[in-house]
């Protein structure tokens, strides 16, 4: 069966401007997260959605946002970008909320470079 | 809070075992771990559920002392595949998000 699918691989953008990241989860999983990931920091959660409703958020600006559609993909948009959010993005999907019982399958992620 | 992993990094050569430790301030709901190996997503490898229960992969397990609020994996007789970045991530009681440790680094040698 299909993976977790991230769309773009690969993004370059100029620090003001904003960007939106694509995540299909496998089919039946409906719960989407989202992790930054960078050297310095690991990864680091950004938020979770389930069925469409954001149920748990992280410690980032306002300027991260998201969304999860009825066919469970979810989209994120980082505004106003800065340098320092040139990081991998991951999505992960799962059956239940916080990946229970069977974990969490990621997607290959979104690497964003801002300049 | 980010759940404290141990060691950072641990080279060994095929054939030799490894212990990796992860522990958490927070009551703690359930522990995953995950190895991500470079330029690659991370995979699951296990889950384990309040109730201190052990659970074993192949040659790789792993343990959750509840009342410590700590889980190790453990792997055994290390081939060159197991080569990585291990990360566990902890669901507190609050069932808040999942959240990572910062990795331990693991490579096999031959």
């Amino acid at each position: 069966k299909a993976g977790v699918t991230q769309t773009p691989r690969y993004l370059i953008k100029t620090r003001g401007q904003q960007v939106t990241l694509s995540c299909s989860p496998i089919s039946g999983h409906r719960s989407v997260s989202w992790y930054q990931q960078t050297p310095g920091q690991g990864l680091q959660f950004l938020f979770e959605y389930f069925s469409e409703t954001q149920r748990n958020k992280g410690n980032f600006p306002g300027r991260f946002s998201g969304r999860q559609f009825s066919n469970s993909r979810s989209e994120m948009n980082v505004s106003t970008l800065e340098l320092g959010d040139s990081a991998l993005y991951l999505c992960a999907s799962s059956f239940g909320l916080q990946g229970r019982g069977y974990g969490y399958t990621f997607g290959s992620g979104t690497r964003l470079t801002v300049v | 809070q980010q759940p404290v992993q141990s060691p950072q990094a641990v080279i060994l050569r095929e054939g030799e075992d490894a212990v990796i430790n992860c522990s958490s301030s927070k009551a703690l709901y359930s522990v995953h771990w995950y190895r991500q190996k470079h330029g690659e997503a991370p995979v699951f490898l296990m889950i384990l559920l309040k109730g201190g229960e052990q659970k074993g992969h192949d040659k790789i397990s792993a343990s959750f002392n509840e009342k410590k609020q700590q889980s190790s994996l453990y792997l055994t007789a290390s081939q060159l595949s197991y080569s990585g970045t291990y990360f566990c991530g902890t669901e507190d009681t609050g069932r808040r998000a999942l959240t990572f440790g910062s990795g331990t680094r693991l490579q096999v040698q031959p």
